[in-house]
C-alpha cells in the first residue's frame, strides 16, 4: 500500500512563471490536506479537500493560488505568477476522513523561485 | 493566533534518558491530538495519537498524556535514543468550527538525542 505521493520533490520556476504540485493520496483515503513550510517555520494549513470538494480555503492566499482535487486523478496545488516569497516546502497528507483519524504525509514538494 | 503552542524550540537529551515534549493548545473545539516526527528534507511521520476521552496512549517507547484541564499535552520517550533526533510537532483537530477536519499545528520541537 503505497504511501502519499507527491511531484515533484523538487521544482525550480522563474518569477512570474506557474507551478503545479500533484499529491496522490494514499489508497482508500478520500480527504486531502495541503500545507506549507516556509524556512525557519512551522506547518501551515493551506487547504482541505474532498474528492471535487474544498472544504476549508481559509488558509490559502487570495490570490494565484488554487487547489483541486477531481474525481479521478491526483489533487493539484497550482500556484500562479510565482514570486520568490513563494519559496517553500509544499506537503500533501491525506486521511480516510475528518474525525479522529490520522492525516499521512507525503515527502513534499520544494519549489524555488529564482 | 497560534492555537497550538510548542513553547520549546529545542531540548537536548542524553541517550537512553526520558525525552518529554510539551504542548499547548487553546481551542476547546480541539479533540482529537497527533504527534509527528520529522526530519530534514522529508514529510511529517505519524508517531502517536490520542483523543479527548483519554488521557494517556502508549506505543512502544512513546507515551502521549492528555490534560484536559490544563489544555496540556505532552510526548515521552523512554528511552531516548540519537536517532530519535528529529523536529516533533504536536497537531489537533476538533470536531467543529474552523477546526472541523484539518490539523492545526504547533511550531515544533527540536530533539537532540546525545549518545
Amino acid at each position: 500500500n503505497a504511501g502519499v505521493m507527491q511531484n515533484p520533490r523538487h521544482l525550480v520556476r522563474r518569477r512570474g512563471q506557474e507551478a503545479r504540485l500533484r499529491c496522490s493520496p494514499m489508497k482508500g483515503h478520500s480527504h486531502v490536506y495541503w500545507y506549507r513550510q516556509l524556512p525557519e517555520e512551522g506547518l501551515k494549513f493551506m487547504v482541505y479537500l474532498q474528492k471535487e470538494n474544498i472544504i476549508d480555503e481559509s488558509g490559502m492566499p487570495k490570490e494565484r493560488f488554487s487547489a483541486e482535487f477531481p474525481k479521478e486523478g491526483p489533487s493539484i496545488l497550482r500556484i500562479q505568477q510565482v514570486v520568490r516569497g513563494d519559496s517553500a516546502a509544499y506537503f500533501c497528507a491525506s486521511s480516510q476522513g475528518a474525525g479522529n483519524t490520522e492525516a499521512f504525509f507525503g515527502q513534499g514538494t520544494r519549489l524555488t523561485v529564482v | 493566533d497560534q492555537q497550538v503552542k510548542q513553547n520549546s524550540p529545542s531540548l537536548s537529551v542524553q541517550e537512553g534518558r526520558i525525552s518529554i515534549l510539551n504542548c499547548d493548545y487553546t481551542n476547546s473545539m480541539f479533540d482529537y491530538f497527533l504527534w509527528y516526527k520529522k526530519y530534514p528534507a522529508e514529510g511529517p511521520t505519524f508517531l502517536i495519537s490520542i483523543s479527548s476521552i483519554k488521557d494517556k496512549n502508549e506505543d512502544g517507547r512513546f507515551t502521549v498524556f492528555l490534560n484536559k484541564s490544563a489544555k496540556h499535552l505532552s510526548l515521552h520517550i523512554v528511552p531516548s535514543q540519537p536517532g530519535d533526533s528529529a523536529v516533533y510537532f504536536c497537531a489537533a483537530k476538533g470536531r467543529g468550527g474552523t477546526s472541523y477536519g484539518k490539523l492545526t499545528f504547533g511550531q515544533g520541537t527540536i530533539l537532540t538525542v546525545h549518545p
